[in-house]
């Protein structure tokens, strides 16, 4: 079955610092890759997506993502979070079928110190 | 900037009732999904819905669940008799033909 593993489930960092958050899928054929961001009391917004092309896409708020196949990853980075970047974050994949159904993973939550 | 709306935003009920929850998708999307995230949970897949039939269904959408878009521009979740099992944060969710998902606030539903 498909399935997407996020390792950290809770990050805290001071403002500044850099982030990485890492994400695996386990499915072989083609998928589309996401990274959801929910705000504290806010529904889920899209920090970027890869659907083909550049495995290096970029998201809103300074958030870029890195699809490297062979590894079956799509991780997630900002070279300086901010405080604003608390949240919790979900990385999620679509793959295959004409649905469009996303597998989530376990979500991460980041806490950032000012 | 169109969005994804629900309602309610809390719901409680006790268990054994019906519960309908909302959901009213960006107009001119095609395809619609419920979702679920059970607290301290991840966010799991309930149903898609395209061309007012369901497209897939997971496990968790059994018997006890339906879905519904009674006049084009609702989308509702039905759940006929709640458990306390049931009790999430429910989201729904419109996309066009491609492209990313947009997600609703969710409803938050409690069962007692």
């Amino acid at each position: 079955a498909q399935s997407v593993s996020q390792h950290n489930h809770h990050v805290i960092l001071s403002e500044a610092a850099s982030l990485e958050l890492g994400c695996n899928y386990s499915y072989g054929g083609t998928v589309n890759l996401f990274w959801y961001v929910q705000y504290p009391g806010q529904h889920l917004q899209l920090l970027l997506k890869y659907f083909s092309g550049d495995p290096l896409v970029k998201g809103i708020k300074g958030f870029e993502a890195e699809f490297i196949k062979s590894k079956f990853s799509f991780n997630l980075r900002k070279p300086s979070v901010q405080w604003s970047d608390t949240a919790e974050y979900f990385c999620a994949v679509n793959a295959g079928g004409n649905t469009g159904k996303l597998i989530f993973g376990q979500g991460t939550t980041l806490q950032v110190k000012p | 900037e169109p969005e994804v709306t629900q309602t309610p935003s809390h719901q409680v009920t006790q268990m054994g009732q019906e519960v309908i929850l909302r959901c009213v998708p960006i107009s001119n999307h095609l395809y619609f999904y419920w979702y679920r995230q059970i607290l301290g949970q991840k966010v799991e897949f309930l149903v898609s819905f395209y061309n007012n039939e369901i497209s897939e269904k997971s496990e968790i959408f059994d018997d006890q669940f339906s879905v519904e878009r009674p006049d084009g521009s609702n989308f509702t979740l039905k759940i006929r008799s709640t458990k306390l099992e049931d009790s999430a944060m429910y989201f729904c969710a419109s996309k066009p033909r491609a492209y990313e998902q947009y997600f609703g606030p969710g409803t938050r539903l409690t069962v007692t």
